[in-house]
């Protein structure tokens, strides 16, 4: 099992351009996410998804937008990058099983929006 | 929300010594996650632990609940346990956001 996985590590975009990051996991997890995480500090969640086809916001979603189209695979958008959304971002995925909720990340995507 | 406060925010080990992390945290939980983030940026999970004791080789941990704080303990540390340990929780009742301290910054040195 590969695990959680994000394409692309790196990316650089100028303000304006947009974007999708792409995030799949061979876990067969119901519960997926989209968190970021700037200098210094923890993870902040943007976007989450309970299953197929629904998603919520988390605590900083603006300027973003998700899909889940299938069960494997979670987006993120950026429609118009701003300097503000340089960052590295986390994909992560859970069970939805009662009582457990361990949270399993992937490598991250490291943007950087000039 | 809830909050999460983790101490120390830095610590300096020699190679070989022992170090205690805690993380306070301010209501109920359902899920605790201890995560190693090495020099690389990579989060390795290290511990799910919302109540009880675990431990796996050098490391262990151990989370009282009901006085929301758990305690990460690294002994005989070595140059590759450097890096930032998160604590992250999910308040019980909550959808599964997990909500991340600020990190222990730990570098251990020969």
């Amino acid at each position: 099992n590969a695990g959680v996985t994000q394409t692309p590590k790196f990316r650089v975009l100028k303000t304006g351009q947009s974007m999708t990051l792409l995030c799949a996991q061979d876990m067969n997890h119901e519960y997926m996410y989209w968190y970021r995480q700037d200098p210094g500090m923890g993870l902040r969640l943007i976007h989450y998804s309970v299953g197929e086809g629904t998603t919520a916001k988390g605590e900083v979603p603006d300027g973003y937008n998700v899909s889940r189209l299938k069960k494997q695979n979670f987006l993120l958008g950026l429609e118009s990058a701003a300097p503000s959304q340089t960052s590295v971002y986390f994909c992560a995925s859970s069970l939805r099983a009662a009582g457990v909720h361990e949270q399993y990340f992937g490598p991250g995507t490291r943007l950087t929006v000039t | 929300g809830i909050q999460v406060e983790q101490s120390p925010p830095d610590l300096i080990l020699q190679e070989g010594a022992n170090s205690t992390l805690r993380c306070n945290f301010s209501d109920s939980v359902n899920n605790l996650q201890w995560f190693h983030q090495n020099p690389w940026g990579q989060l390795i999970n290290l511990f799910y632990i919302p109540s009880g004791t675990k431990q796996n080789g050098r490391l262990s941990a151990t989370t009282v609940a009901t006085e929301r704080y758990s305690l990460l303990y690294i002994s005989s540390s070595q140059t590759t346990d450097s890096g930032v340990y998160f604590c992250a929780v999910k308040r019980t009742g909550t959808a599964s956001k997990l909500t991340f301290g600020t990190g222990t910054r730990l570098q251990v040195t020969l």
